[in-house]
């Protein structure tokens, strides 16, 4: 079954630095990569998604690149303002059960003033 | 358009009694998932309901059960309630069989005392 692995576990960047958080999968057919923002005391939240037909995806100061050859995706972000500050969360599909997702452990980014 | 409802925010139970999560989904989503969330940590899959039907289960033990009704709405029972069950339950509900984005509701906090 699919495997996502998420790396690091924590991460603390200074305000204005990029953050870059990585996820690994296992299962060469996925084809749907979301990452989701968890505030503190609140939902997991879609920010961005990408799909397996494109290598890079940008929306502001957020991007998401795929590597289907090594299967991994990142999470980039850059100009990090403290309200980036949240657990991030990756995710992907399992196509062998019924592409049931599944999360990656979940990153802490800490952004320092 | 309404998100993902949950009901209650909060519960509090003691030791061996039972719990009873509500959620409604996105009006048109037919899939429904349920996560376990301990403080701190990432998402535990529990179960994945799609038109009525149980599609998936994570590795819970039995008194971990649900059902989803007619309107798509789905109930997560908890029996036999130990202290480890202490967490923020939270429910997701997609458009389409497996593979898309999932919506989250605020959560039920459940403790156990």
């Amino acid at each position: 079954g699919e495997n996502v692995e998420q790396h690091p576990s924590t991460l603390s960047v200074q305000e204005g630095d990029s953050a870059v958080i990585k996820c690994t999968y296992s299962d060469s057919a996925s084809n749907y990569f979301p990452w989701y923002k968890q505030e503190l005391g609140k939902r997991p939240q879609l920010i961005i998604d990408i799909r397996s037909n494109v290598g890079e995806k940008k929306d502001q100061r957020i991007a998401v690149t795929l590597n289907k050859t090594a299967k991994h995706f990142s999470l980039h972000i850059t100009e990090t303002q403290p309200e980036d500050s949240a657990v991030y969360f990756c995710a992907a599909p399992e196509p062998s059960n019924n592409n049931d997702m599944r999360f990656g452990a979940g990153t802490r980014l800490t952004v320092k003033p | 358009e309404a998100g993902v409802t949950q009901s209650p925010t909060h519960l509090i139970k003691t030791r061996g009694q039972q719990a009873t999560l509500r959620c409604s989904p996105i009006s048109g989503h037919t899939s429904v998932y349920w996560y376990q969330q301990a403080l701190g940590l990432g998402l535990q899959f529990l179960l994945w309901y799609d038109e009525g039907e149980e599609r998936n289960r994570g590795n819970f033990p039995p008194r971990f059960s649900g059902r989803q009704f007619p309107n798509y709405s789905s109930e997560l029972n908890v029996n036999a309630l130990e202290l480890e069950d202490s967490a923020l339950y939270l429910c997701a509900s997609s458009p389409l069989w497996g593979g898309e984005t999932q919506y989250f509701g605020p959560g039920t906090r459940l403790l156990v005392l």
